[in-house]
């Protein structure tokens, strides 16, 4: 595709509920990374796949949190028994490789909100 | 680990020119990044050092010294949509994701 999609754009849920969030990275990529923004604040490194390699999973907050990635595509990131601590803004990028690689490119985020 | 200081907000005028300057502290290092992000969208890429150095590309320039762990961006002749937020961004090792600053936000005013 010609850019980065994410879905769904926006996600309002009951705090316990478990949630799915999907991302589609422009294709040939092989790098794929999830990222957390609370309002007003920074980027927050979640979980990164690499081709074939095993995940880097070395941001994930708790246990509750778990990612997948079919081959060098689509990536869903599930939130299990969501908090309201887990409101924010997640941001998925992809980018063509790593070594050497300087540029990301983001998603436009989906916005969970959990009450 | 990493970590990367960024000032948190700044304010200049239409047609100034602005510098947002960012240290950062990491085990090895990959490049310096920045990105630009206006609110409610998301973060794009503006400019990548590895090298010492000025970069320009347009109005932004971005500058690195390694030996001081230190780089700057530079917008000159500022336009009111360059009111956004701006992230500095590290990878301290060819493979691993890039790490971000906590952004600085600047406010263009006439």
């Amino acid at each position: 595709g010609a850019g980065v999609s994410q879905s769904p754009s926006n996600k309002v849920t009951e705090k316990g509920k478990d949630v799915e969030l999907r991302c589609d990275p422009i294709s040939g990529h092989t790098a794929l990374y999830w990222y957390r923004q609370r309002l007003g604040q920074g980027l927050e490194f979640l979980i990164y796949f690499q081709g074939n390699s095993a995940p880097d999973k070395s941001g994930l907050p708790s246990d509750r949190f778990s990612a997948e990635r079919t081959g060098e595509s689509v990536s869903t990131l599930t939130i299990q028994r969501t908090q309201q601590e887990d409101s924010a803004v997640y941001l998925c990028a992809s980018s063509k490789g790593l070594a050497g690689e300087s540029e990301q490119f983001f998603g436009p985020g989906t916005r969970l909100t959990v009450l | 680990g990493q970590s990367l200081e960024q000032p948190s907000e700044v304010t200049a005028v239409e047609g100034a020119i602005v510098q947002i300057n960012c240290t950062y502290q990491t085990s090895g290092f990959y490049g310096l990044s920045w990105y630009q992000q206006h609110d409610g969208g998301a973060p794009t890429f503006l400019s990548y050092n590895a090298l010492d150095g000025l970069e320009e590309t347009g109005r932004f320039s971005s500058f690195l010294s390694r030996s001081d762990s230190y780089g700057y961006l530079l917008l000159q002749e500022l336009q009111m949509k360059d009111s956004a937020s701006y992230f500095c961004a590290v990878r301290d090792k060819g493979n691993t994701p890039l790490v971000f600053g906590k952004g600085t936000r600047l406010s263009v005013i006439a």
